[in-house]
Formats: C-alpha cells, sequence, structure tokens
C-alpha cells in the first residue's frame, strides 16, 4: 500500500500481560523503523530493520522487547510483561532508501493499567 | 536520546501572521528534515535539507541551515489554521535513524 498501516490504533493492557503491535510498511520500502513517543513529545528510537533483517536495536530494551520483520507479514513489535512506563505511542515508519524521509503510520496507542 | 532543543516550546498566533521556529543540533549532519505532527496522527515530512544547502522553499515554507551553528529554523508564511500541530526537526544518524528535537507546538487562531 501507499501509506504504512498500524494495528491496533488503541491497546489496553494489565501491568504483566503481554502485548504485540504491527505495522505494515509501504510497498517497496526497505527499512522500518520503530519509535517511541511519550508526553507528546520525545521519540525514542526503539529498532530498526532493513528487509527482515534487524539493522539496528540499541534503543531496544532486550530484556522485554522484541520485534520481527518477517517475508510477506506485517512487521510486529512485541512486549512481554509490560510495565506501566510502558505507556506511550509505538509509531511505526518506513523509508525506500537510507537517510531518506521516513513514511510514518499514525501509532499505535498503548495504554497500560 | 533527543538530538537538540527547538524553540519556542509553543507559539500561538493569528491567522495570515508568520511562524518561526528554530531548532538545534548537537552532531555533524548528512541533511536536517522537518516534520508535521497533527493531534493524534503521525509524522507526516514537510521538508529535506541537505548539510551543504542553507535554504530552501517548498510552498510556504521556508527553511535555513546553518552549520557551523549546527542550527535550522522553519518559517511557515500567511499561517492557515489547518497549520495548527507539532513541528519536529530530526537528523538521521550513521545507522539511518531519526534523531529528533523537542517539537514546537504552533497554534494557528482563526
Amino acid at each position: 500500500g501507499e501509506e504504512v498501516a498500524q494495528t491496533p490504533k488503541h491497546l489496553v493492557r494489565g501491568e504483566g500481560q503481554k502485548a504485540k503491535l504491527y505495522c505494515a510498511p509501504i510497498k517497496g520500502h526497505s527499512y522500518v523503523f520503530w519509535y517511541q513517543q511519550v508526553l507528546k513529545n520525545e521519540f525514542k528510537f526503539l529498532i530498526s530493520f532493513q528487509n527482515e533483517n534487524v539493522f539496528d536495536e540499541t534503543g531496544m530494551p532486550k530484556e522485554r522487547f522484541s520485534a520481527k520483520c518477517l517475508p510477506n507479514s506485517p512487521c510486529s513489535l512485541e512486549i512481554q510483561a509490560t510495565k506501566l512506563e510502558d505507556s506511550a505511542v509505538y509509531f511505526c515508519a518506513s523509508s525506500q532508501l537510507q537517510g531518506q524521509p521516513q513514511h510514518f503510520g499514525d501509532g499505535t496507542r498503548l495504554s497500560i493499567l | 536520546s533527543q538530538q537538540g532543543e527547538e524553540d519556542p516550546q509553543a507559539l500561538s498566533i493569528q491567522e495570515g501572521e508568520n511562524a518561526t521556529m528554530n531548532c538545534s543540533y548537537k552532531t555533524s549532519i548528512n541533511n536536517l528534515q522537518w516534520y508535521r505532527q497533527n493531534s493524534g496522527r503521525g509524522l507526516v515530512h514537510l521538508i529535506l535539507i541537505r548539510s551543504n544547502e542553507r535554504e530552501k522553499h517548498s510552498g510556504r515554507l521556508r527553511v535555513t541551515l546553518d552549520t557551523s551553528k549546527k542550527s535550522s529554523s522553519l518559517l511557515i508564511t500567511a499561517s492557515r489554521a489547518a497549520d495548527t500541530a507539532s513541528y519536529f526537526c530530526a537528523t538521521p544518524d550513521s545507522s539511518y535513524k531519526l534523531i529528533f528535537g523537542s517539537g514546537t507546538r504552533l497554534l494557528v487562531r482563526p
């Protein structure tokens, strides 16, 4: 498609539960990025992929966060044993080439109760 | 981590006025990008300026870049109520992830 599609729009989980977010990048885009936005301002990078390979995972809290981008499937970001501090909006973005503008989805708002 | 600061943090202007927001960054860059975020939506790319460019225009947008001061500015001329949004500058680092500024919230009053 021509837009980055993220599902679900909203996700509510109790503390300690698992959360899984999905992202369909724009067709033909080789790079996928996940960012976390807290307090409507700060964007924190989590992980990026070049096709199905992890490109940069320096932002991932590795104990509980994992992500995949498999061929012919939406990319996913999974959080195990969620904590209150995981409440945020998670954005997925894709780009065709390195360093070029990224196209963002509308995000998944994750609320941990 | 944040690339740098944007100022002002918030800006309220009347429709028709110009809006200027500034961004500072910390490291050397290949390019600097400006994005808009409407409430509840994702970021939309507005304009990209390369490190060897000093000024760039796109419609009502004008971006300047001063690499010696590590700063950039975004000017929106003849603002409209629809320009109400948050604006972020961002630079790609060596692994192409975007490092964002802290953002400016713009309110354009009809």
